[in-house]
């Protein structure tokens, strides 16, 4: 197994382009998330989903859109990317063993974003 | 509301030198509270959760009830635990609220 996938691993974006980081697991997960991680705020959760067709926001969503159509795929849309976007994105994915809660996340390698 | 906080951004010890990774969190009822740690150039990974009560690579975790607390130890600190290290706690169903890290830092 292949595990969490991203690409691509690196991206440089000016202000107002948009973009897609993919994002695939391989292991039959129902839960997909996507983070952003900056220096001394942590691993922050953008949007999330519980299985194919069903999403919800996180903790800072704005200016980022997901989709979920197939339970492989979770990828995350920058509609029109801003330099305070710079950052690394992690995708993680679980799979519940009971109810939900306290399930082992499994992260993908990240992709770096710089927006200039 | 549910939090969690790591107060030191960045510890640094010397190898052999016991090592404590504070976290502490709100949460109402009874948490689940996992440690996960990042290697340089590499992804995130979970090291331990309290529900296992297991020793990865030498380290422990206590969840203390009482000081709402679960600080990582290890008793003798080695140069590859040099890392990010996450605390994390499930917030509602499906989510997880992370720290905001500490940096170990392991010197020769």
């Amino acid at each position: 197994n292949a595990g969490v996938t991203q690409t691509p691993k690196f991206q440089v974006l000016k202000t107002g382009q948009s973009m897609t980081l993919q994002c695939a697991q391989d292991m039959n997960h129902e839960y997909m998330s996507w983070y952003r991680q900056d220096p001394g705020m942590g691993l922050r959760l953008i949007h999330y989903s519980v299985g194919a067709g069903i999403t919800d926001q996180g903790e800072v969503p704005n200016g980022y859109n997901v989709s979920r159509s197939t339970t492989e795929d979770f990828p995350l849309r920058l509609l029109s990317a801003a330099p305070s976007q710079t950052s690394v994105y992690f995708c993680a994915s679980s799979s519940p063993t009971s109810g939900g809660a306290g399930d082992t996340q499994y992260f993908g390698p990240g992709t770096r974003l710089t927006v200039l | 509301a549910q939090r969690v906080t790591q107060p030191e951004k960045l510890l640094s010890v010397f190898k052999g030198a016991p090592v404590e990774l504070k976290c502490n969190y709100s949460y109402s009822g009874s948490p689940e509270l996992f440690w996960y740690v990042q290697y340089s150039r590499q992804r995130l990974q979970l090291l331990l959760r309290h529900i296992s009560r297991e020793s990865i690579k030498g380290f422990t975790a206590d969840l203390n009830k009482g000081e709402t607390s679960f600080h990582l130890k290890k008793p003798f600190a080695q140069e590859e635990d040099s890392a990010m290290y996450y605390c994390a706690l499930p917030s509602g169903t499906y989510k997880y609220i992370f720290g905001t890290g500490t940096r170990l830092k392991v010197l020769a």
